[in-house]
Order: C-alpha cells, then structure tokens, then sequence
C-alpha cells in the first residue's frame, strides 16, 4: 500500500497561534489526500477533502478560513489550524486515496497531536 | 449522507476465543468496506475488506461477512491474541472516484490472556 508521512508528530502551542501540519504521500502520486479529525477514544471524523490543484472540499460544520488545506503537489497536502484555540486539540490523521492491486483503498499517516495550552 | 453504526463500543473476550463486531450503514449506494486497527495513538491500519460483490471475504484468522438487503457486515476475529488487543474500527463508501470514508463509532477489544 501506500506509504503515507506526516510532520509534526506532536505540536504544543500557545492559543491564537497557527500550526501547520503537512501530509506526504512517499511512494504514490496522489490526487486526493483526506483530512481527519480524532477527539480522544472517539471516532475518525472526516474535515475534508484535498484536491490537488484545486480548492478543498469542507465537511459541514468545519470552519474553511480556520482550517486552511494547500494541495499543491501530488506528494504534499498541507493543513494549518489558524488561530488555533484549546478546542482544537485534537490528533489530525492524513490519508491518502491510493490504488493497490487493482482496488482503491485509503492509507493513513501517522497523525499529529495537536495540543493549544 | 451514510450513517454507519457499529456495536459494541467494548469487548472482552478470553485469549483463543473468537470476537466478532458488527456494523450497519445506510446508504444503500455504498459498495466498498473495510475494517481498520488502530492501537493507540498511531494510526488506523487496513486489516481486511470488502466489495459488495461477494459475501464473504477471510484473511487467515479474520473474516469479514457482508449482508447487502440488510445493510450490515461484521468482522470475525477466531483465535485471538493479546496483540489483537486495539480499536476497530468499520467503515463504508461509495466507491466513485475518491474514496469517501464514513466511520463507524469503533470498538475497542481487549483479548484477556
């Protein structure tokens, strides 16, 4: 399958500040990367869909000028939590929508915590 | 949208039993659905999955079973380990062009050696 990275694996900063976490996709040019949100022994909840080369696609109920997503390659989506506030603590997981032997499936990275003191 | 629940929340089983969990979804256009582990703090992994063309799919010690008219699928651990011990987690799409993922709630086994 697809190997999938992120940076940082863990953030701490202070509330009001931005924080930018990025998603590589190593070894698979890909088209759509996914942005995922996971509150503590909670499920995955989906924030949005990355296009490269154009603009995201937002769930309801997720704010797009305080979650700002950059497709610009096909190896590289990036996500920056702006103004971020203790409520935003969370893990945010990337995946990456990949093809493998004949079937589409999604790969995960490694997820960064974010925590906002 | 799709709306996919998942029972239980928990699980214990004793180590060498089986563990079955069990999902229901639905969107009836759904077509394509896995299963992924996640222990913690790392990231979710694709243990197995399923199309909607066939009803039953098995990976040496776990199974996946799909009922299309019902709309619910489970996942079918035998032989269980301590390391089995993790969140599961069900998860269904309609597999058009990017695959959009609709989560089940999770469950999280313990196998108890």
């Amino acid at each position: 399958g697809a190997v999938v990275s992120q940076h940082p694996s863990r953030v701490i900063c202070k509330s009001g500040t931005s924080v930018k976490i990025e998603c590589r996709s190593l070894d698979f040019q890909a088209t759509t990367m996914f942005w995922y949100r996971q509150f503590p022994k909670q499920s995955l909840m989906l924030m949005a869909t990355s296009n490269e080369g154009s603009k995201a696609t937002y769930e309801q109920g997720v704010e797009k000028d305080k979650f700002l997503i950059n497709h610009a390659s096909l190896t590289l989506s990036t996500l920056t939590v702006t103004s971020a506030h203790p409520e935003d603590s969370s893990f945010y997981i990337c995946s990456v929508d990949a093809l493998s032997e004949g079937t589409r499936t999604q790969y995960f990275g490694p997820g960064t915590r974010l925590t906002v003191l | 949208g799709e709306n996919v629940e998942q029972h239980p929340s928990t699980l214990s089983v004793q180590e060498g039993d089986s563990a079955v969990i069990k999902c229901t979804y639905s969107d009836s256009a759904s077509n394509y659905f896995p299963w992924y582990k996640q222990e913690l703090g790392k990231r979710p992994q694709l243990i197995i999955d399923i199309r909607s063309n066939v009803g039953e799919k098995k990976d040496q010690r776990i199974a996946v079973t799909l009922n299309k008219t019902a709309k619910h699928f489970s996942l079918h651990i035998t032989e269980t380990q301590p390391e089995d011990s993790a969140v599961y987690f069900c998860a269904a799409s309609e597999e058009t062009g990017a695959n959009n993922l609709f989560f089940g709630t999770g469950t999280r086994l313990t196998v108890i050696p």
